[in-house]
This record gives structure tokens, sequence and C-alpha cells, in this order.
């Protein structure tokens, strides 16, 4: 099935730890996205990428890195997390059934204490 | 950046009742989509509309994409206990976004009472 895969589902880090999301998708699409969810705020951009090789910074990018060195793999990474990154990360990818709609994957709920 | 106001905030209905929703936006899109999303999951998308004035249904929903395209709307007809969930407008191109960037309402959380 098309879609748009994300690992790990749950993670609970301290502050300061490192970690990265990946997100995979089988869709051969140029195109991925990284967002996070909070209560009352939606779904705001932090990066995304138009390309393999290629990333470019969203409406909320500090505190995180990516990387697509490969087209089917997009990772977000938190160098040293804080607090304030507790939330829901979603990836997606457009979708091969609706022009200009996105495929997401099922999220991943980070929480940082 | 570009923002979609998506009203109401949240609607607590009973079953059976039907349901609207709106988006509004200073700027024109060219394409309006329409999301849902489960508690613990992802958005699914529901809907697309590609042209000003377009109805387009699917089962018990319905969405309209504005003439003046800078607005949309979402009616649920009958609503069911599975109904309940977060749903979002989104929009894209014209001058309000670009091609594949989409701008998303901040949701309307949909509560069912059986």
């Amino acid at each position: 099935n098309a879609g748009v895969t994300q690992t790990p589902k749950f993670r609970v880090l301290k502050t300061g730890q490192s970690m990265t999301l990946l997100c995979a998708q089988d869709m051969n699409h140029e195109y991925m996205y990284w967002y996070r969810q909070d209560p009352g705020m939606g779904l705001r951009l932090i990066h995304y990428s138009v390309g393999e090789g290629t990333t470019a910074k969203g409406e909320v990018p500090d505190g995180y890195n990516v990387s697509r060195l490969k087209k089917q793999n997009f990772l977000l990474g938190l160098e040293s997390a804080a607090p304030s990154q507790t939330s829901v990360y979603f990836c997606a990818s457009p979708s091969p059934r609706f022009v200009y709609g996105y495929t997401f994957g099922s999220g991943t709920r980070l929480t940082v204490v | 950046g570009q923002q979609l106001n998506q009203s109401p905030q949240s609607m607590f209905i009973q079953e059976g009742e039907d349901v609207s929703m709106n988006c509004t936006s200073s700027s024109i899109f060219n394409t309006w989509l329409w999301y849902k999303q489960d508690p613990g999951e992802g958005p699914v998308l529901l809907i697309a509309l590609y042209k000003a004035g377009e109805l387009t249904s699917n089962g018990r929903l319905t969405a309209q994409f504005g003439i003046t395209r800078k607005d949309s709307f979402l009616n649920i007809s009958a609503s069911i206990p599975s109904d309940v969930g977060i749903y979002f407008c989104a929009g894209q191109g014209g001058s309000g976004g670009s091609n594949y960037k989409l701008t998303f309402g901040k949701g309307t959380l949909l509560t069912v009472n059986p």
C-alpha cells in the first residue's frame, strides 16, 4: 500500500538528549514534509524537502535539523531536546490519489522531560 | 506565514444532526482540501476541490470551493459517533501559497454524543 511510515510511534527523552525521527515514503514523490502538532496550534511546518539532497526551513525550524540522503527517506533530528519540543510529529508527502493533497504518517508522540 | 481562519474551533452535537464548518482566508487559493484526524492518528484526506464554485461529495460529506476562492465549507449530514475527530482545511497555490506547500487551518474538533 502506498503510504508514509514513521518510526518510532512514541518516545520519552530527557532534556538535552538527542534523537532522530525517521520517515519513509513509497510513493516515489520528490516532496516530503515534517510538521508538529500542538493543542490549539494546528499543524506547523518544521522543515521540508523538494528532492533528494535538498532541505528547506518551514515556519518553526529552530532546534531541529533534517536530512534527505535518499528520495524515500526524510530524517528529523533533535540535537538537544527541550521540553518545548514535546509534541506530536507528522511526516507527509504528496498523495498519489489527490493532486496537491498530502498523505500523512501516523505520527510520533514525543515527550521531553 | 499565511493563515486560514477555521470555524468553529469545536462542536458538540447529537448523533443524527447535520454539521457545518468553514475556512476563510484573505488570500486566494487554487485548491482547497479537507482532512479528518482520528484520535491518535495522522490526518486523512477526505475531499479535494480544484475549481471555484465546485461542490464535491464523499458519502455523507459535502464540501464547496467558494466563488471568491477565499473560502471553503464542509458539511456532514446525519452525524454518527465515528465522525468524532478533528477536521482540518488546507489551501494550496494562488496568492496564498505555492505548489505542493499547503496552508492549514487550526482545525475543528467535533464531538458526537450518541
